[in-house]
């Protein structure tokens, strides 16, 4: 089945400990792409990747950090967590490495950071 | 800086009406939009997508609309059923904006049997 698979699903940590929220995609995907979901501010992005080894900064890059060394792979590092980086995130992924297709999402991950 | 807005913000309906969810961007150089449709707690999923030199697209009992040079589009609901009950979102891709969709902040949409 075509996916992509985030985890944790939920995970409640507290400030600075550092963390790892992994997504993988088995659709051979090009474009991968993270965001955050907030109330009244919608979906954001916070870093994007059009292939192995390029990654980009979204809207709200600030306290995150990724890398793609592996296609399928996408994982987002949260280095010293604080609690403004409570949220629901999701991890995305498209055919093109331009994002000019179909957009397809994980399930999310909510973190919660004391 | 390309700003989505989707109007109302909830809506609620008795099972069988037809519906529509309205969605506007204010700069008009997208290269494609996308309507999601996202249930309590799960992630997004697409339902159409269309490219700026389309006028329509249709899936089933949902049909989507663009009109790109007003800054519209709108998703259609054919004979509403309770399992249409969810979040659904519009995202549109800018031709200038390297890859980043621009979500708006959804309809929050309640069908009752």
């Amino acid at each position: 089945e075509a996916q992509v698979t985030q985890n944790p699903r939920y995970l409640i940590t507290v400030t600075g400990k550092k963390l790892t929220v992994t997504c993988s995609q088995n659709m051979n995907h090009e474009y991968m792409s993270w965001y955050r979901q907030d109330p009244g501010l919608g979906l954001r992005q916070i870093y994007y990747s059009m292939n192995v080894e390029a990654t980009d900064k979204g809207d709200v890059p600030e306290g995150y950090k990724v890398s793609r060394k592996e296609k399928r792979n996408f994982p987002l590092i949260l280095e010293s967590p604080s609690p403004n980086q409570t949220s629901l995130y999701f991890c995305a992924s498209s055919l093109s490495k331009r994002n000019t297709g179909e957009l397809f999402f994980g399930e999310g991950s909510r973190l919660t950071v004391l | 800086k390309q700003e989505v807005t989707q109007i109302p913000a909830a809506l609620s309906v008795p099972e069988g009406e037809n519906l529509v969810l309205n969605c506007s961007f204010t700069d008009s150089a997208i290269y494609n939009l996308q309507w999601f449709r996202q249930d309590p707690g799960k992630g997004l999923t697409s339902l159409l997508l269309i490219q700026s030199s389309q006028r329509e697209q249709t899936s089933g009992r949902l049909n989507a609309s663009l009109d790109k040079s007003s800054g519209r589009s709108t998703l259609y609901i054919a004979a509403s059923q309770p399992g249409d009950s969810a979040t659904y979102l519009c995202a549109v891709k800018n031709n200038n904006a390297g890859n980043m969709l621009t979500f708006g902040g959804g309809t929050r949409l309640m069908v009752k049997p």
